[in-house]
């Protein structure tokens, strides 16, 4: 089956502006998660989606960032008026289920996000 | 709180050499460990994933192994390749129900023909 799948690959945007990032995960996977990756972070955890619904949000790195998912697939992230900070690669990945054996995560190829 | 550190940053090798990553990870209390590789400009591809009652994973010329009691895991590249080059990274889950993964900052390989 197909892996994890993001779009659009590449964003730019002017700041202020408002974007939303797609993800796709494997089919059957209940849990997704998104990720940031920024130069000199590195890898920082955002959201995650159990089912359709979203325990932990502490992650986000502040309200203009939303996130949702429908059906138990598709995952959207928002992020409202853009600041030059929020430039990155936004990676999400997906696992069977959220802990032990099953939580082998699959990561997408990612959204690179410019904001000029 | 969790904290995951890899060394050697970068590391340059000569092909064939085998080599040796290390990851340390500061709570011990994990139940498994994963190691990714990430290619320039791409996503992450998972390797290994250890679970916590294991002490190695391998697939093919790869070898994982995981001491949790001293918070170490490293991964073993036999007989490396240039096709081997690229950034490595291992992440350990935050907690213990939500599945979130901590990263280590990656070490950047370099396989010289």
């Amino acid at each position: 089956g197909a892996g994890v799948s993001q779009s659009p690959s590449n964003k730019v945007t002017e700041k202020g502006k408002d974007v939303e990032l797609r993800c796709d995960p494997i089919s059957g996977h209940t849990a997704l998660y998104w990720y940031r990756q920024s130069l000199g972070q590195g890898l920082e955890f955002l959201i995650y989606f159990q089912g359709n619904s979203a325990p932990d949000k502490s992650g986000l790195p502040s309200d203009r960032f939303s996130a949702e998912r429908t059906g138990g697939s598709v995952s959207t992230l928002t992020i409202q008026r853009t600041q030059q900070e929020d430039s990155a690669v936004y990676l999400c990945a997906s696992s069977l289920a959220l802990a032990g054996a099953y939580n082998e995560q699959f990561f997408g190829p990612g959204t690179r996000l410019t904001v000029l | 709180k969790q904290e995951v550190t890899q060394i050697p940053a970068a590391l340059s090798v000569p092909e064939g050499e085998n080599l040796v990553l290390n990851c340390s990870f500061t709570d011990s209390a994990i139940y498994n460990l994963q190691w990714f590789r990430q290619d320039p400009g791409k996503g992450l591809t998972s390797l290994l994933l250890i679970q916590s009652s294991q002490r190695e994973q391998t697939s093919g010329r790869l070898n994982a192994s995981l001491d949790k009691s001293s918070g170490r895991s490293t991964l073993y590249i036999a007989a490396s390749q240039p096709g081997d080059s690229a950034t490595y990274l291992c992440a350990v889950p935050g907690s213990s129900n939500t599945g979130k993964l901590i990263f280590g900052q990656g070490t950047t390989l370099q396989v010289k023909p």
